[in-house]
């Protein structure tokens, strides 16, 4: 089934540590992007990418690195992470003509 | 700044019409999205409009005016399942999308 798979589904770890969310999609799409969505706010963009090779900053880019080495893959790293990471994070594609997302399933992560 | 309005929560009955506002006010237009979120899964597209007017698909529609900077997402014959958050979502000049906080719907039989 064409999409885009995150991984891992939910995971709890220790501040400090380090964390990486993958992300792949088989629709060739050129942008993708990784949200954090928190109880009350809406969708906040953390880092995006326009095509393979390029990334940006997004709204709250901080404590937060991506790469985009080819066209399929996007990971987000947490080098060290912090209770206030605490979120769903939501990783998403958009089709080129028309700008449509299509999202993840998102992955859970707690930071005690 | 750039900011999106939806109300927090709004309730309705099964079968009965609803309407969710959504006003924005961002750097430039070039469209509005809806999305459906289902509690504790991804969001998922329902309409976009980037010129004036009603869209209809099915039991949704959803409105524009850009000269107002609103939009309203129209639900009709509501079914349970129509239970979710609905997000409202500009695109900038940039082509960046801004989100709404979202608006809770909760159907009661």
């Amino acid at each position: 089934i064409a999409g885009i798979t995150q991984a891992p589904t939910s995971q709890i770890l220790a501040a400090g540590r380090r964390m990486t969310l993958r992300c792949t999609q088989d629709m060739r799409h050129n942008a993708m992007y990784w949200y954090r969505q928190d109880l009350g706010l809406g969708l906040r963009l953390i880092h995006y990418s326009n095509t393979a090779g390029t990334t940006g900053k997004g709204e709250v880019p901080d404590g937060y690195s991506v790469s985009r080495a080819n066209t399929d893959d996007f990971p987000l790293t947490l080098a060290s992470a912090v209770p206030s990471q605490t979120s769903v994070y939501f990783c998403a594609s958009s089709d080129d003509s028309t700008g449509e997302l299509f999202f993840g399933e998102g992955s859970r992560l707690t930071v005690l | 700044g750039q900011n999106i309005d939806q109300p927090t929560e709004m309730t309705a009955t099964e079968g009965a019409i609803v309407q969710i506002n959504c006003t924005y006010q961002t750097s430039g237009f070039n469209g509005l999205f809806w999305y459906q979120q289902h509690a504790g899964e991804a969001p998922t597209f329902l309409s976009y409009n980037v010129l004036d007017g009603l869209e209809e698909k099915g039991r949704f529609s959803s409105f524009l005016s850009r000269s107002k900077g609103y939009s309203y997402l129209l639900l009709k014959e509501l079914q349970m399942k129509d239970s979710a958050s609905y997000l409202c979502a500009v695109r900038d000049r940039d082509y960046q999308l801004i989100w709404g906080a979202g608006t809770k719907l909760i159907i009661k039989p």
